[in-house]
């Protein structure tokens, strides 16, 4: 059982070069989160996906556009990187409850560093 | 929509102190509130979470936080901290019931444990 898997751990790339960043889960969870992480910042939600077929924008998704593949993977590509997309990237995977009691525990996984020149 | 303030970005304490980090939320719905641990150059570990009942949660390595309704706080408390304890600790946010699905943070509290 590995929990949140991502790919690549670092990256560099050049101005306008394009990109994916893969995200996989194995806790059959329905619902999958991709966070940027920047100094000061906190982590700020780029995209979700509260189940398979379904994305939405976060509050940071200019630059970005996401896939969920099937529900194990959930992808976050930048078109044409720029420097201000320099970055932690985290994934997160949870169970989302609709339910009363029902809570939404996330599970991270170890994060991608990425660095636009 | 739901905000999280932690009101120190940095907190020095020495070895076996006490510690506590603050925590103070906004929402116009009952909430559930989070913890979360980022120990060095790692992803973020769930510390402790309150949902309902008892307003004093405990989470993993000694931690307890208490939630205050009248003042919407979510402070983190340790007794005695170690060493081990140096890291980035984030409060979270996220509506109770309904379509729960979204986590709000906050900046986060880089707590450093000297000898």
């Amino acid at each position: 059982n590995a929990g949140v898997t991502q790919t690549p751990k670092f990256q560099v790339l050049k101005t306008g070069q394009s990109m994916t960043l893969q995200c996989a889960q194995d806790m059959n969870h329905n619902s999958m989160y991709w966070y940027r992480q920047d100094p000061g910042m906190g982590l700020r939600l780029i995209y979700y996906s509260a189940s398979e077929g379904t994305t939405d924008k976060g509050e940071v998704p200019n630059g970005y556009n996401v896939s969920r593949l099937n529900k194990r993977e959930f992808s976050l590509r930048l078109e044409s990187a720029a420097p201000s997309q320099t970055s932690v990237y985290f994934c997160a995977s949870s169970e989302a409850v609709g339910t009363s009691g029902g809570f939404n525990e996330q599970f991270f996984g170890p994060g991608t560093r990425l660095t636009v020149l | 929509a739901q905000s999280v303030t932690q009101l120190d970005s940095q907190v020095p304490v020495f070895e076996e102190a006490p510690v506590e980090l603050r925590c103070n939320y906004s929402s116009s719905v009952s909430v559930y509130l989070f913890w979360y641990v980022q120990y060095p150059n790692q992803g973020l570990q769930l510390l402790l979470k309150y949902l309902s009942g008892s307003t004093l949660v405990k989470g993993i390595n000694g931690f307890e936080a208490e939630f205050n309704k009248s003042q919407t706080s979510f402070h983190l408390r340790k007794p005695s901290v170690h060493i081990s304890d140096t890291a980035e600790y984030f409060c979270a946010v996220s509506r109770s019931g309904g379509s729960n699905y979204k986590l709000t943070f906050g900046k986060g509290t880089l707590l450093t444990v000297n000898p």
